[in-house]
């Protein structure tokens, strides 16, 4: 079994400071980590993902998130947030290996102000 | 790169009647199809998984002869809420794992349902 947590249901920023959205997961196996973005009304877009290999995984619009094995997390950065990064954020995980149905985070709204 | 093309993007329909909704994948063959509900601000539930030429699977809680699941072809795969009741309003989204070379799981753009 899987799970993933993020931390935070909500984070306002203002426009062109760095951010960062925190996750968490746990699971007996070795993993797959996503993140995905959602706007109003739309389906999930892949943000970026870690496989395996380098732990800095860097993803599309500036974000990037780095791997740590020792403490469980996956956690999404960006130096500079835009007006238009305002959406819903969702971390993922799925197994390595057979089943590798995504198990999905409760999402974090990130709020840019002008 | 693969693409998910799922519509309506909303419906509007009254109680009791039922409606359909089609995720159809465009550039690629699709053996699975997994189906979502999301309620505001909360996450994706996976309500079933559908594979072509077999049944759905559904997730415990979820009930089969609410949500009929149909996929009928390589690129077609339907969900259809049947007997539609207030509480049936929701968001809802498909997803195809990821082929070979694909980045990550590919998402429909979603349907809001508003039973009235």
């Amino acid at each position: 079994a899987q799970s993933v947590t993020q931390l935070d249901s909500q984070v306002p920023v203002f426009e062109e400071a760095p951010v960062e959205l925190r996750c968490n997961y746990s699971s007996s196996v070795s993993v797959y980590l996503f993140w995905y973005v959602q706007y109003p009304n739309q389906g999930l877009q892949l943000l970026l993902k870690y496989l395996s290999g380098s732990t800095l995984v860097k993803g599309i619009n500036g974000f990037e998130a780095e791997f740590n094995k020792s403490q469980t997390s996956f956690h999404l950065r960006k130096p500079s947030v835009h007006i238009s990064d305002t959406a819903e954020y969702f971390c993922a995980v799925s197994g390595s290996g057979g089943s590798y149905i995504p198990t999905f985070g409760r999402g974090t709204s990130l709020i840019v102000h002008p | 790169g693969a693409v998910v093309s799922q519509h309506p993007s909303r419906v509007i329909c009254k109680s009791g009647t039922s409606v359909k909704i089609e995720c159809r994948s465009l550039d690629f063959q699709a053996t699975t199809m997994f189906w979502y509900r999301q309620f505001p601000k909360q996450s994706l539930m996976l309500m079933a998984t559908s594979n072509e030429g077999s049944k759905a699977t559904y997730e415990q809680g979820v009930e089969k002869d609410k949500f009929l699941i149909n996929h009928a072809s390589l690129t077609l795969s339907t969900l259809t809420v049947t007997s539609a009741h207030p509480e049936d309003s929701s968001f809802y989204i498909c997803s195809a794992p990821p082929g070979q070379g694909a980045l990550g799981y590919t998402f429909g753009s979603g349907t809001r349902l508003t039973v009235v």
